[in-house]
């Protein structure tokens, strides 16, 4: 089956920093979307992106679906926006986990 | 937005009984329901896909006897665990794919804790 990575797995921030997390695929996708997993375990749709780029406040992500990667951009970074971040992908009609990127943002 | 709700939010039970936990559409029609496990610090892995009115189709290694799926209409699917056992402990997440929603956009419930003592 598809085989969806994402780095890095643990990542600490001061509040006001900015980070890149990425997620890369092992085959063609017909949909990705990103996640964020709050401490309470619940997920929260960020992003639909099967290909190109789109904004929402201090987050975007892009996907370049011919290479095979996405990236979630977080900017200004918040304690709130800690918790772990997931994408996901679509490749046969059911959604495809990644190892998941777990963020904490420190005062 | 679309809403997904999960009932009971935590659960705690003996080894032996049998818990069901129920996934239900809000406000939008589900014509295909998801059922996820979490383990600490893991990521989420599909148990099974339910359509309405059809049977669950597992994945690989998932016990369709043990982890029974029932998807009677279309805001309600039921997930049964038979015969739990402690390693059967974990979170388990709901799903629903909207009918003629955006793209294939899949919206989560809160998730159950089960605790098998």
């Amino acid at each position: 089956g598809i085989q969806v990575e994402q780095s890095p797995p643990d990542l600490i921030l001061q509040e006001g920093a900015n980070s890149t997390l990425r997620c890369n695929f092992s085959d063609s996708v017909n949909n990705l979307q990103w996640f964020h997993q709050n401490p309470w375990g619940q997920l929260i749709n960020l992003f639909y992106i099967p290909s190109g780029t789109k904004q929402n406040g201090r987050l975007s992500a892009t996907t370049v679906a011919t290479e095979r990667y996405s990236l979630l951009y977080i900017s200004s970074s918040q304690t709130t926006d800690s918790g772990v971040y997931f994408c996901a992908v679509d490749a046969a009609s059911k959604l495809t986990f990644g190892t998941g990127t777990r963020l904490q943002v420190t005062l | 937005g679309a809403v997904v709700s999960q009932h009971p939010s935590r659960v705690i039970c003996k080894s032996g009984t049998s818990v069901k936990i129920e996934c239900r559409s809000l406000d939008f029609q589900a014509t295909t329901m998801f059922w996820y496990r979490q383990f600490p610090k893991q990521s989420l892995m599909l148990m099974a896909t339910s359509n309405e009115g059809s049977k669950a189709t597992y994945e690989q290694g998932v016990e369709k006897d043990k982890f029974l799926i029932n998807h009677a209409s279309l805001t309600l699917s039921t997930l049964t665990v038979t015969s739990a056992h402690p390693e059967d402990s974990s979170f388990y997440i709901c799903s629903a794919r909207e009918f003629g929603g955006p793209g294939e956009t899949q919206y989560f419930g809160p998730g159950t804790r089960l605790l098998v003592l």
